[in-house]
Formats: structure tokens, sequence, C-alpha cells
């Protein structure tokens, strides 16, 4: 069965600092998908990255990084250089492939609050 | 920029009342979702929707649920009898992805559903 564990509730941190946010994921699958998505006080829920699990190369985007894992079931999101417009919730999800609309698995998500 | 709308945005119920929660997914996707997330709890998988059946549902998605794409554009989300714990904030989703498993969710601004 597929499981995401995001154990961080809530992070608070200062402006500029730089904070990760640890994802850990539970699949019998060889194939599967990971994501992270973001979720502003506004509500909506923003796709950020998606990666395969044949692909462990870090990725960075901007002030954003990603280090993916297979040897420790761990897909953790950087944020580098924090600033206020950060402040959301992250969810990290799983997809097996199952069929052709295979359901994503969310995590509890991580509330993160950059402080001015 | 594409978008998935739904609508209404804020539904208030008495229990026992249907409700019907409608979404216009982005117009060349093919594959559909409905989540809901609970106030400040986890986003929820409920089902997916390809080639006019359910691919997945969920252990929530019993008999009281259905969903269907009447008109080739509308995606729709009916719960027969609603309960005080269907209060959520229901999301619908779309995707154009090919390839089982990888798919990229765009996801509409969301439906409250408040049941009294």
């Amino acid at each position: 069965a597929q499981k995401v564990t995001q154990a961080q509730t809530e992070i608070s941190v200062v402006e500029k600092e730089d904070v990760t946010l640890d994802c850990v994921y539970e699949t019998r699958d060889t194939t599967y998908y990971l994501f992270w998505y973001k979720q502003p006080p506004s509500g909506e829920l923003v796709f950020l990255i998606r990666r395969n699990s044949f692909d462990e190369q870090n990725e960075i985007s901007g002030r954003y990084s990603w280090n993916f894992q297979k040897s420790t079931s761990s897909f953790n999101f950087t944020i580098t250089a924090s600033q206020v417009v950060d402040s959301a919730v992250y969810f990290c999800a799983l997809s097996e492939r199952r069929s052709s609309a295979s359901k994503i698995i969310f995590g509890s998500g991580t509330r993160l609050s950059i402080r001015p | 920029e594409p978008e998935v709308t739904q609508t209404p945005s804020h539904q208030v119920t008495q229990m026992g009342q249907e409700v019907i929660l409608r979404c216009v997914p982005i117009s060349n996707h093919l594959y559909f979702y409905w989540y809901r997330q609970i106030l400040g709890q986890k986003v929820e998988f409920l089902v997916s929707f390809y080639n006019n059946e359910i691919s997945e549902k969920s252990e929530i998605f019993d008999d009281q649920f259905s969903v269907e794409r009447p008109d080739g554009s509308n995606f729709t989300l009916k719960i027969r009898s609603t309960k005080l714990e269907d209060s959520a904030m229901y999301f619908c989703a779309s995707s154009d992805t090919t390839v089982a498993g990888a798919n990229v969710l765009t996801f509409g601004a969301g439906s409250r559903l408040t049941v009294l």
C-alpha cells in the first residue's frame, strides 16, 4: 500500500533562512512518481514538481531544490533564502502506476510560516 | 492560462439533502479527479475518472457518492444524502498526462460544503 509521511506538522523560520521539508514514502512498486504541491493561504493546490522513481538526480529551480533518495525512501524539499511569500502548506504526494487515472496520495502536509 | 472551474464556491445544506458539485476541467484534459480536504487536514483522494468510467476510488467513495460527465465538459460529484462529516472543501482536478501514474493534476479552487 502506498503511504506518504510528512513528520513536520509546522515549521516557522525567519525570512532569508533556508528550510527543508521532509517527505518519506512507502510503496511496493518499482515504478512510481513523487510530487510536491503548494497550498497558499488562498487555498488552491499548486503543482511544484514531479519525479519518477528511475530519476534520482536532484533538481533545482530557482530557490527551490529537491533531493530524492530511493535508499531512504525520501523526497525532501529545500527552500533557500526563504521569503514571506513562501508561507503555505506544502504537500508531498505519491502515485503508483495502477491505471490510466492513477490515484495520487498526499501526505498530511507541512505548514511553513516565514516571519519577516 | 487554462484553469479548472468549480461551482458553487460554497454550499450550505441540511443533513440528508442531496448535493451536486460541478467542475469544468481544462478542455483538452482526459483524466479527472475529486479530492476532499476537511478543514486543516490532509487532502484525501475520492475518485478518478477516465474514458467515462471510474478508474480508481477510495474507501471514502461509498454508495452515497457518484460521479458523472454528463455533457463532455462538466464533471460532477453527487452526494446523495449528506452527513455532517461530509463537510469539507471538495477539489476537482484534471490532467492530460498519458503515462499511467505520472498525472500532474491541475486543481480547481474548490467547493466548500457545509452540512448542518
